[in-house]
């Protein structure tokens, strides 16, 4: 079956713009997460979603970044004038049923979006 | 807050090698324990887990041991594949921090033929 998808692959864009990176998860997974990963480091959390709110955004950095999930399946990533410190691989995972279940549900990742920002 | 440190990498070990990568976490109270791997041009795959103390979690002939009184996971192959290569992630998970998980660094695994 179809694992969860990002895109695009990749992303340039020049310092001050604005870009969106999409998320597809799993059919019927109702968790969803967005990681960030730089260069040489491990996948830090971003946010959370259960459905279609957000349970979980203490990851974001600043204001500039805010994602949504309007019909609690694709997600979407949102960063205003970006800065050259957000480049970096932008991940994003799903779960059948996240922190409902009262128990760890497994975290399915996408292959990422590489965002360069110059 | 949560945090895990594994050794620094890259590791280079010929085919049939012993492999230990090491992991230790700090955390209060009881996290689950995991072990992600992430093959060249492919997402984050769960590779183990263990989510309580002595569990042992084993997949693909790698092991490792959630030891509380070392706060330590190190994954373990007795034989390793070429491939095997790829960067492994150890990570965890606290209840009372909801689902997000924590990673270490990675640590890249390079096995010659």
């Amino acid at each position: 079956g179809a694992g969860v998808s990002q895109t695009p692959s990749n992303k340039v864009t020049e310092k001050g713009k604005y870009v969106e990176l999409r998320c597809d998860p799993i059919s019927g997974h109702t968790a969803l997460y967005w990681y960030r990963q730089s260069l040489g480091q491990g996948p830090e959390f971003l946010i959370y979603f259960q459905g279609t709110g957000a349970a979980d955004d203490s990851g974001l950095p600043n204001d500039r970044f805010f994602a949504v999930r309007p019909e609690g399946s694709v997600s979407t990533l949102k960063i205003q004038r970006t800065e050259r410190g957000d480049s970096a691989m932008y991940l994003c995972a799903s779960s059948l049923l996240g922190r409902a279940s009262g128990s760890y549900n497994e975290q399915f990742f996408g292959p990422g979006t590489r965002l360069t920002v110059l | 807050g949560n945090s895990v440190t594994q050794m620094e990498g890259p590791v280079t070990l010929s085919e049939e090698a012993f492999l230990t990568i090491n992991c230790t976490y700090t955390a209060t109270g009881y996290p689950s324990l995991f072990w992600y791997v992430q093959y060249p041009g492919e997402g984050l795959q769960l590779l183990l887990k263990a989510t309580k103390a002595d569990d042992k979690g084993s997949n693909k002939g790698f092991e490792a041991t959630y030891r509380k009184e070392t706060t330590s996971f190190h994954l373990e192959k007795g034989s390793v594949q070429v491939s095997d290569s790829a960067v492994y992630f150890c990570a965890l998970i606290q209840k009372s921090s909801g689902d997000k998980l924590t990673f270490g660094t990675g640590t890249r695994l390079a096995v010659r033929p």
